[in-house]
């Protein structure tokens, strides 16, 4: 399978406990992408990365939450003391930099903060 | 979003049947992408439009940008119950790309 892949595809964790995902992107794609998505809304942007530099962060983007992508590869978002409001589905999607480029999706972590 | 509007919210509609799914930017658009998602899934790409005026099909379902009016309607034509899904939209408001941002979808039904 050649297409996005993210881990864990679920995620229980306590209120004040850290999380990282994983996110492996399409081998060819230098841009990769994280969304957070809530029950009945739309993917909202957090951050994205061109090959290993972070060039957006969304005003969303807490200090509580990281995003890397050290070699240009695969990328991790780590969510620090959790709180129950970080419950949702957090997205990654990669892209090959064009003039418009299409996104292509992973399946999505699914984080519940108890 | 509130640059993105979706309509309907949800829609439910018999096997066979026409339906349409409309999105409208507040903003001026220089893409438009329709996605499918499965709940608790990831986003399928459906198709990408660019230019005013453009109309792209696969199989069933076909989608088309109005620049004038900053919108873009999907169709399908004879809904299968594979249909079935939340459909979304998403925007590239910057000549640059990057980031997307998304309506918050319109949840399709087809009963049997």
């Amino acid at each position: 399978d050649t297409g996005v892949s993210q881990d864990p595809r679920h995620k229980i964790t306590k209120r004040g406990q850290n999380v990282t995902f994983r996110c492996d992107p399409i081998s060819e794609h230098n841009r990769l992408y994280w969304y957070r998505q809530t029950l009945g809304q739309g993917p909202e942007f957090l951050t994205y990365f061109q090959n290993e530099a972070q060039l957006e962060k969304s005003r969303l983007l807490s200090d509580r939450f990281s995003a890397e992508r050290p070699k240009g590869s695969f990328s991790t978002l780590e969510i620090q003391r959790t709180e129950q409001g970080d419950s949702a589905m957090y997205l990654c999607a990669s892209s090959l930099v064009a003039i418009r480029e299409t996104q292509y999706f992973g399946p999505g972590t699914r984080l519940l903060v108890l | 979003s509130q640059e993105l509007e979706q309509s309907p919210q949800s829609l439910i509609v018999q096997e066979g049947k026409n339906l349409t799914i409309n999105c409208t930017s507040s903003k001026t658009l220089y893409g438009l992408y329709w996605y499918k998602q499965k709940y608790g899934e990831g986003l399928i790409f459906l198709m990408m439009l660019q230019k005013g005026g453009e109309e792209k099909s696969h199989e069933k379902i076909t989608a088309k940008l109005d620049e004038k009016k900053q919108q873009s309607s999907l169709h399908i034509t004879a809904s299968q119950p594979s249909h079935a899904g939340i459909y979304l939209c998403g925007a590239d408001y910057d000549t640059n790309a990057g980031k997307s941002t998304f309506g918050d979808g319109t949840t399709l039904t087809v009963k049997p």
